[in-house]
């Protein structure tokens, strides 16, 4: 079964910093890849999902981007971090069984 | 798109009885129905799935039930222990290869000992 890294596991950064967030798979080749935004006591938002290197498609417009320069690295990113930015950023993944797994998150504040 | 809504928002029940989380989709082509369970301050994780072909799945003290004509699906959990206690997501999607799951808001379940 596939393992997914994923770090740091907090961050604190000051608005208008840039941000990378990295996550890598194991144990699956070609995953569907995915960032999730999870704001404090609220729901699951899709961000950004991947289905093959390079390929990127965007859920909601954002500050964000994201990349995916190897069949099991995803990197989620921003040039200058705004105060909305906070919460917990989720990696998830999905393999030939087509289940979601997710990583364990890191929790960004934005001060 | 799909649209799922999950009810409860918060459910507490005292240990050793039974808990029920109710969903609702709107997509009927949807075929795959999965349930989370969230850890405070952790990822979600994979606790039970079931597809528009069977009924009922159970695994030990879970158990999720499927209605394809009323568009509902719900969550099972008997003889609840503290360790019950989390934050649970039901989710529905159509399983094609670029699938993406749509989540219901979550329900916060807490067992009293």
């Amino acid at each position: 079964s596939q393992t997914i890294h994923q770090w740091p596991a907090t961050l604190v950064q000051p608005v208008g910093s840039p941000l990378s967030l990295e996550c890598t798979v194991e144990g699956t080749s070609n995953p569907n890849l995915y960032w999730y935004r999870q704001a404090a006591g609220r729901g699951l938002q899709l961000l950004f999902y991947s289905v093959g290197i390079g390929q990127i498609s965007s859920e909601v417009p954002q500050n964000l981007s994201a990349s995916r320069p190897q069949d099991r690295q995803f990197i989620l990113s921003s040039k200058k971090l705004l105060l909305s930015d906070s919460g917990f950023y989720l990696c998830a993944c999905s393999g030939q069984d087509e289940k979601l797994f997710f990583g364990s998150g890191t929790q960004l504040s934005v001060l | 798109g799909e649209n799922v809504e999950q009810h409860p928002s918060t459910l507490s029940v005292q240990e050793g009885d039974s808990a029920v989380i109710k969903c609702t989709y709107s997509d009927s082509a949807s075929n795959y129905f999965p349930w989370y369970k969230q850890e405070l301050g952790k990822g979600p994780q994979l606790i039970i799935d079931i597809r528009s072909n069977v009924g009922e799945k159970k695994d030990q003290r879970i158990a999720v039930t499927l209605n394809k004509t009323a568009k509902h699906f719900s969550l099972h959990i008997t003889e609840t222990q503290p360790e019950d206690s989390a934050v649970y997501f039901c989710a529905a999607s159509l399983l094609v290869r670029d699938y993406k799951l749509s989540f219901g808001a979550g329900t916060t379940v807490t067992v009293r000992a």
